[in-house]
């Protein structure tokens, strides 16, 4: 099946900072979305971008599909982004493989 | 409100003992999912449904068993085949458009071992 590696697994920074979080497939796929995990363990949807970029407020991502990788970008950081970061893919027309995740924490 | 509701926020089992996870959603989505969750770790797929009285495996549907008699609703049955059953349960909804197969997820189940 295939592959999704998310890096770095850990962030730790400082609030204000800028970061960026990778995500890794191993295959082409036909849809691929990010979730923020708040600390409480609820999903919330980013974005879904399986190719091209997107931008929502502070936050953007961009998928390049030929070269598999997706990039999501967190600007200004607060404390309230953070939580676990996951990409996750689907190939064909069933089911999302998920990423492990990045953790980010942000210092007041 | 619109959304997936998933029932109980946490529940205990007893070994031996089967548990049920409610899942609803009224969303009009045709799919519906089961995720697992453990500490530190990603989602892995237990059981999906893309219609009423349909589902098929994910990659760990081993000790788990559901049911999908109503579009609205999801139920996963924690059997005592499962030995580790410790773990976050999330159940998920999508519908298929022309912007693709969007996934929504309910806020979860933990479940412990007594």
């Amino acid at each position: 099946g295939i592959q999704v590696e998310q890096s770095p697994p850990d962030l730790i920074l400082q609030e204000g900072a800028n970061s960026t979080l990778r995500c890794n497939f191993s295959d082409s796929v036909n849809n691929l979305q990010w979730f923020h995990q708040n600390p409480w363990g609820q999903l919330i949807n980013l974005f879904y971008i399986p190719s091209g970029t997107k931008q929502n407020g502070r936050l953007s991502a961009t998928t390049v599909a030929t070269e598999r990788y997706s990039l999501l970008y967190i600007s200004s950081s607060q404390t309230t982004d953070s939580g676990v970061y996951f990409c996750a893919v689907e190939v064909g027309n069933e089911k999302l493989t998920f990423g492990t995740g990045t953790r980010l924490t942000i210092i007041p | 409100d619109g959304g997936i509701t998933q029932s109980p926020k946490y529940l205990f089992r007893k070994e031996g003992q089967n548990v049920t996870l409610s899942c609803e959603q009224n969303l009009n989505h045709d799919a519906m999912y089961w995720y697992r969750q453990d500490p530190g770790q990603g989602l892995r797929l237990i059981y999906y449904s893309q219609i009423v009285n349909d589902f098929q495996k994910g990659d760990i549907a081993e000790g788990y068993s559901v049911s999908r008699e109503k579009k609205e609703s999801f139920p996963l049955t924690v059997t005592s085949a499962q030995k580790n059953p410790t773990a976050f349960y999330l159940c998920a909804s999508s519908m298929r458009s022309d912007w693709g197969n969007i996934q929504y997820f309910g806020a979860g189940t933990r479940l412990s071992v007594l």
